[in-house]
């Protein structure tokens, strides 16, 4: 089943404890963005990569770092993570055009 | 001023209701014209794709652009609980770039049996 998977679901954790949300798509993709989704902020994109080892920064990068080492994983590290990070986030990969798709979500609460 | 509104709802219709969404934006660049439907504890999903203005028909779905208004919507036909979900729009100037997509905040869509 072609699909983009995200662990964990969900996190709970505390400032500054640094923590790494995996992200995984089976459809050999070339893209793949990270977004945070916010009430009443819609889905707002963190990093984006077009290929392996190629990363850029989205609207909101601040606080977030990701690696793209691999074609099929796109990691999303919080070194230092905050309370205003607390946020659902969502992975995506696509090829180029305007569909992608999402994964599941992880909920995220930092304390 | 955000490059994308969408009235957030939430919209609440009964069963075989006509539903309109709609989104309006700034940024005359924009060429793609995208909605997506997003269930609840789901990630989203592309549910219709349109280039430039006019309107395109998928079943009980019809997307409309109006570019030169700044104006797209979305009608849904016959409405079914099953639609019940949040709808999200989305736009990009290129097609073929990962920084692609600016989306509203989404409107919360409850149809009733």
């Amino acid at each position: 089943e072609a699909q983009v998977t995200q662990n964990p679901r969900y996190l709970i954790t505390v400032t500054g404890k640094k923590l790494t949300v995996t992200c995984s798509q089976n459809m050999n993709h070339e893209y793949m963005s990270w977004y945070r989704q916010d009430p009443g902020l819609g889905l707002r994109q963190i990093y984006y990569s077009m290929n392996v080892e190629v990363t850029d920064k989205g609207d909101v990068p601040e606080g977030y770092k990701v690696s793209r080492k691999e074609k099929r994983n796109f990691p999303l590290i919080l070194e230092s993570p905050s309370p205003n990070q607390t946020s659902l986030y969502f992975c995506a990969s696509s090829r180029p055009g305007p569909e992608q798709y999402f994964g599941p979500g992880t909920r995220l609460t930092v304390t | 001023q955000k490059e994308v509104e969408q009235d957030p709802g939430p919209l609440s219709v009964p069963e075989g209701a006509i539903v309109s969404l709609n989104c309006t934006y700034s940024n005359s660049a924009f060429q793609y014209f995208m909605w997506y439907r997003q269930y609840s504890r789901k990630g989203p999903e592309l549910l219709m794709y349109t280039y430039s203005s006019g309107n395109k028909e998928d079943g009980r779905f019809t997307a409309q652009v109006d570019k030169s208004s700044k104006y797209i919507s979305l009608f849904i036909r016959d409405s079914q609980p099953s639609d019940s979900a949040t709808y999200l729009c989305a736009m990009s100037a290129r097609a073929g770039s990962a920084r692609q997509l600016t989306f509203g905040s989404g409107t919360q869509l409850t149809v009733l049996p």
